[in-house]
């Protein structure tokens, strides 16, 4: 069964522009969660789909969003982008959103100039 | 709220000596456990969980954990330390009611030769 896919892998952008990361969970996941890893503050949660709804949501700015499809990829997006958004951003699935195992991809390494 | 805390940064052991990892968590009703392991550019791999069936939990790559409620914490140890077990050691928590997973902030184990 193949893994959690990320594309793209890696991404540089300017402040002010905005982007669109996508993530392609295992087969059958219908939830799917997002974060942000830099090294000062570790890993935050942004937030979790399942089914298309979006079920948790972190403590990020508006300028973060994100949605779910019904094949359950799903995609996140950074509008107005800051040099504090250059980060590791990890897509995980699970197969339900109630506490299970998630399953994480290789991540998008975005870099904010 | 939950929390995770990760005593130590940084670990360094010899190859063949113990691996300790502290882990302790703040949670109001013990909750779901989970130890995550992450090499370079990658993204995050479980490597065990406790979900309240036996208190020592066994992982991959010789890996183990016990969940000690008295004192809330959920160490990971390994009996003999090997060059390919240098990483970054992720404790997470994730309530019973669906909540979103918290994760410490990291572990980053050193195996020397």
């Amino acid at each position: 069964k193949a893994g959690v896919t990320q594309t793209p892998r890696y991404l540089i952008k300017t402040r002010g522009q905005q982007v669109t990361l996508s993530c392609s969970p295992i087969s059958g996941h219908r939830s799917v969660s997002w974060y942000q890893q830099t090294p000062g503050q570790g890993l935050q949660f942004l937030f979790e789909y399942f089914s298309e709804t979006q079920r948790n949501k972190g403590n990020f700015p508006g300028r973060f969003s994100g949605r779910q499809f019904s094949n359950s990829r799903s995609e996140m997006n950074v509008s107005t982008l800051e040099l504090g958004d250059s980060a590791l951003y990890l897509c995980a699935s699970s197969y339900t959103w109630a506490p299970d195992t998630q399953y994480f991809g290789p991540g998008t390494r975005l870099t904010v100039l | 709220a939950q929390s995770v805390t990760q005593l130590g940064s940084h670990v360094s052991v010899s190859e063949g000596a113990l691996v300790l990892l502290r882990c302790n968590y703040s949670s109001s009703v013990p909750p779901y456990l989970f130890w995550y392991v992450q090499y370079p550019n990658q993204g995050l791999q479980l490597l065990l969980k406790y979900t309240s069936a036996a208190t020592l939990v066994k992982g991959i790559n010789g890996f183990e954990a016990e969940f000690k409620k008295s004192e809330t914490s959920f160490h990971l140890t390994k009996p003999s330390a090997h060059m390919s077990d240098a990483a970054e050691y992720f404790c997470a928590v994730r309530g019973r009611y669906g909540q979103n997973f918290v994760f410490g902030p990291g572990t980053r184990l050193s195996v020397l030769p």
